[in-house]
């Protein structure tokens, strides 16, 4: 079975620039996660899909960020425009329809750098 | 201090030592999950234990939790040098609607050959 996948695995981009992340969740998986991790901080927590419904989106930074999951497939997750603490690592994972609140299957990350 | 703090923040033993990693967190949770990411990879599940469960067993793996102190503790025996990652305890804490993770900044653990 596949796992998570994200791409690219790494993007650099200049300050005001766009960039459009990508993860592909395992098969059959509903939820879909978006986590962060900026430089020398812990991972926190951006948005929770159930299929392609915003379960919880309590982690978005701001209004730069917009992720979709139409179809409720893969997931992209775009900032518009970048600035320089947008930097760091982007997890995606996903998770069975109730999965007894439990394992997360976390992608390999996209590691995102803004100049 | 952050929901699910690990300490220490570094650790360096031999092969074939035990090593332990504690975390501590702020709120009621409903279960906490320990995660080991290897340089420049994704998150690996290890073990999860609920809120109403002592202490978790897997491989070389032992798992304690504490709510009366908020506390976790993940023990590896018998180390071997492809256990050097970086180790991160998470915690549940969300309600019934949404499954969000809250990570701590995570243990560095190097284990010398």
């Amino acid at each position: 079975e596949a796992g998570v996948t994200q791409f690219p695995s790494h993007s650099v981009i200049e300050k005001g620039q766009t960039v459009t992340l990508r993860c592909d969740p395992i098969s059959g998986h509903d939820n879909l996660y978006w986590y962060r991790r900026v430089m020398g901080k812990e991972i926190k927590f951006l948005l929770h899909f159930v299929k392609e419904s915003k379960q919880d989106e309590s982690g978005m930074p701001n209004n730069r960020f917009l992720a979709e999951r139409t179809g409720g497939t893969y997931s992209t997750l775009k900032v518009q425009p970048a600035e320089l603490e947008d930097s760091g690592v982007y997890f995606c994972a996903s998770s069975p329809h109730r999965p007894t609140r439990g394992e997360q299957y976390f992608g390999p990350g996209t590691r995102l750098t803004v100049t | 201090s952050q929901q699910g703090e690990e300490d220490p923040q570094a650790l360096s033993i031999q092969e074939g030592e035990n090593a332990t990693m504690n975390c501590s967190y702020k709120t009621s949770i409903n279960n906490l999950q320990w995660y080991r990411q290897n340089s420049g990879r994704g998150l690996v599940h290890l073990i999860l234990i609920r809120s109403n469960e002592r202490e978790k067993h897997s491989g070389r793996l032992r798992v304690t939790l504490d709510t009366s102190k908020k506390s976790s503790s993940l023990l590896i025996t018998a180390s071997r040098a492809a256990d050097t990652a970086s180790y991160f305890c998470a915690t549940d804490a969300s309600g019934a609607g949404s499954y969000q993770l809250t990570f701590g900044k995570g243990t560095k653990l190097s284990v010398i050959p």
